[in-house]
């Protein structure tokens, strides 16, 4: 079985452009989340949603913004980059909004210059 | 706010040393503690969740424990093929879905 599956796997911009990373969650997955990995740090929550709807948001600026599809596919979007905005974006689905095990992707490594 | 500490930061070990690591956790009400190794450039991989004091899981060489205060991953005569970080994560009654995660422990493995 297919899981997590996370495009691109690297990609490099300039401060101020944006970028769109982009999730398909393991199969009969409703829920997505995305986490914010600095190199040599925990992942940092994002966003949730399931069900198409925004179940929760981390202490992140308005320049990201995220939303989920009716094939409970993701996007999250980061406007405005900037140098810090430099890591690893994982995306993570599980079967349940609220509880249960969060089976993660490989990542989009995003770098900024 | 959810609060987890792993330690120690970075573990050297020998193949056939056994040893622990700890994840110190403060939260209101805990809905779940969870283990992740994660290889370089790569995402975490799910070990094992615990949600009671006194559960315990084992997987091959790894074995989690958990307490009212704090979880150890017991790596029992550990293989180069071991060597990754460990994280550690949390899940509260305030938190939602959402984990909050340890900073990790890097464990290294020499033959």
């Amino acid at each position: 079985d297919a899981g997590v599956t996370q495009s691109p796997t690297h990609l490099i911009k300039t401060r101020g452009q944006h970028v769109t990373l982009r999730c398909s969650p393991i199969s009969g997955h409703k829920s997505v989340s995305w986490y914010q990995q600095v190199l040599g740090q925990g992942p940092q929550f994002i966003f949730q949603y399931y069900e198409k709807e925004e179940r929760g948001r981390g202490n992140f600026p308005d320049r990201f913004s995220a939303r989920q599809f009716p094939n409970y596919s993701s996007e999250l979007n980061v406007n405005a980059l900037l140098l810090g905005d430099s890591a690893l974006y994982l995306c993570a689905s599980s079967f349940w909004g609220s509880t249960g095990e969060l089976f993660f992707g490989e990542g989009s490594r995003l770098t900024v210059l | 706010e959810d609060q987890v500490t792993q330690s120690p930061e970075a573990l050297r070990l020998q193949e056939g040393e056994s040893s622990s690591l700890n994840c110190s956790y403060t939260v209101s009400g805990l809905r779940g503690l969870f283990w992740y190794r994660q290889d370089p450039g790569k995402g975490p991989e799910f070990l094992f969740t615990l949600y009671s004091a006194g559960e315990e899981k084992e997987k091959e060489r790894l074995k989690a424990t958990l307490t009212k205060k704090e979880s150890f991953l017991h790596i029992t005569a550990p293989k180069p093929e071991d060597s990754a970080t460990y994280l550690c994560a949390v899940r509260s009654e305030t938190s939602g879905s959402r984990l909050t995660f340890g900073e990790g422990t890097q464990l290294t493995v020499n033959p």
